[in-house]
């Protein structure tokens, strides 16, 4: 899980703006994820992909978009639809499930709090 | 829907004793059983996962056994010490290989 980072560590956000969480991974996998994990609770998924190119939503994508134009690249925008986007933000990645799901990897996660 | 039940919420054992974590999933198609564990304020770590195909894997104090039958599995830490004290998660494969992730037990490790 070393290969996979995230920044930044914190992020704020002021009322109405759109923010970007940057998930960068070297380890040569296909499939990328997003989840959201609020205090206290377990992982919730928001988008994954798993080609370049192609991205489906999770159980709570609304409020935010994706773009996977690069293998290594999985940015997540929390937009100003998100109304309550207070939480800690969780990159994963793995390799290509293709007989079933496989191990995956998370990278450090990202604070988001609003200003 | 899919969906992976774990318990307890919270498990207090004293150090040295055994302590088992216990998941219970729907989709019987689900065939890939993770367990991670996540210290406070950290990312979650894979610590041990089983497949299907298996009924029992172990790792030094760790150990997973899986009833397909009755789809549910567990984790069984040995030996515990303080270093164990965390959130475990369980999760089971999905549909378009997704994970399904259980809802966390915080273990307490007592001195």
């Amino acid at each position: 899980d070393g290969g996979i980072t995230q920044s930044p560590k914190y992020l704020f956000r002021k009322e109405g703006q759109n923010v970007t969480l940057s998930c960068e991974q070297n380890l040569n996998h296909d499939a990328m994820y997003w989840y959201r994990q609020d205090p206290g609770q377990g992982l919730r998924l928001i988008y994954y992909s798993q080609i370049v190119n192609d991205f489906q939503k999770g159980d709570i994508a609304e409020g935010y978009s994706v773009s996977r134009e690069k293998k290594e690249s999985f940015p997540l925008t929390v937009t100003s639809a998100q109304k309550n986007p207070t939480a800690f933000y969780l990159c994963a990645s793995s390799i290509a499930p293709t007989g079933g799901q496989e191990t995956q990897y998370f990278g450090p996660g990202t604070r988001l709090l609003v200003l | 829907g899919e969906n992976v039940e774990q318990h307890p919420s919270t498990l207090s054992v004293q150090e040295g004793d055994s302590a088992v974590i216990k998941c219970t999933y729907s989709d019987s198609a689900s065939n890939y059983f993770p367990w991670y564990k996540q210290e406070l304020g950290k990312r979650p770590q894979l610590i041990i996962d089983i497949r299907s195909n298996v009924g029992e894997k172990k790792d030094q104090r760790i150990a997973v056994t899986l009833n397909k039958t009755a789809k549910h599995f567990s984790l069984h830490i040995t030996e515990t010490q303080p270093e164990d004290s965390a959130v475990y998660f369980c999760a089971a494969s999905g549909s378009n290989y997704q994970l399904i992730w259980g809802a966390g037990t915080k273990l307490i490790i007592k001195p």
